[in-house]
């Protein structure tokens, strides 16, 4: 079974500012079944990169992945008030899933 | 437009069974494509991914509750069935059913907007 291990845990950034997030897997990862996902309070997740590096529908181009194997990132390139949330990794191989998370919060 | 929507009970008694159902619209369970997953979140804490089914009726599971989900479809009634036996108090949760888009890509592209299920005496 593949662990996605997500850091840091919790991001404390200003409106603006840059914000690069990780996603290492135990084993190696196909490109094509790494997604990332956004979440928040009260809300479903939310699919922003399919493919290791695809923006999906309605993204803005703030948002980017990149990566493969076993080291994934996301990065936002300058972070808008509406980003501060929690975003998933997530592998769909064999057995299917999920990063524990990281928080990008305000500082 | 592709919807899900998930419904069951919100509250269910230590041992109980747990019967929730995934109605979708906006695409077809018999889209070879497509398939539904199920998800859940314990309160405050990250996603779990609980089993998926496909249009060839191929089923996965997770490892960890495998022996206790059953997934199943009725295609004609747009609708995907996930049951947990035994069910305690660590299983609450809210429950999302998801799409899954498969070829180049398996992703979750669609969400429900999910169910909270809590577990107690």
């Amino acid at each position: 079974e593949i662990v996605l291990t997500q850091s840091p845990g919790t991001l404390s950034l200003s409106p603006g500012e840059r914000a690069t997030l990780s996603c290492r897997a135990s084993q190696s990862v196909s490109s094509s079944y790494l997604a990332w996902y956004q979440q928040k309070p009260g809300q479903a997740p939310r699919l922003l990169i399919y493919g290791a590096s695809s923006r999906a529908t309605g993204i803005p181009d703030r948002f980017s992945g990149s990566g493969s194997g076993t080291d994934f990132t996301l990065t936002i390139s300058r972070l808008e008030p509406e980003d501060f949330a929690v975003y998933y990794c997530q592998q769909y191989g064999s057995s299917p899933g999920f990063g524990q998370g990281t928080k990008v919060e305000i500082k | 437009q592709v919807t899900l929507k998930e419904s069951g009970p919100v509250l269910v008694k230590p041992t109980e069974t747990l019967t929730l159902t995934c109605t979708v619209s906006g695409f077809s369970l018999s889209n070879a494509r497509m398939g539904v997953s199920w998800i859940r979140q314990p309160p405050g804490k990250a996603l779990e991914w609980l089993a998926h089914i496909f249009s060839n009726d191929e089923k996965s599971y997770s490892t960890s509750l495998k022996s206790r989900l059953t997934i199943s479809k009725d295609t004609s009634k747009s609708q995907v069935v996930l049951t947990m036996t035994n069910m305690d108090p660590v299983d609450t949760a809210t429950y999302y059913c998801a799409r899954v888009s498969s070829g180049s890509y398996f992703v979750n592209d669609y969400w429900g907007q999910g169910t909270l299920v809590t577990v107690s005496s």
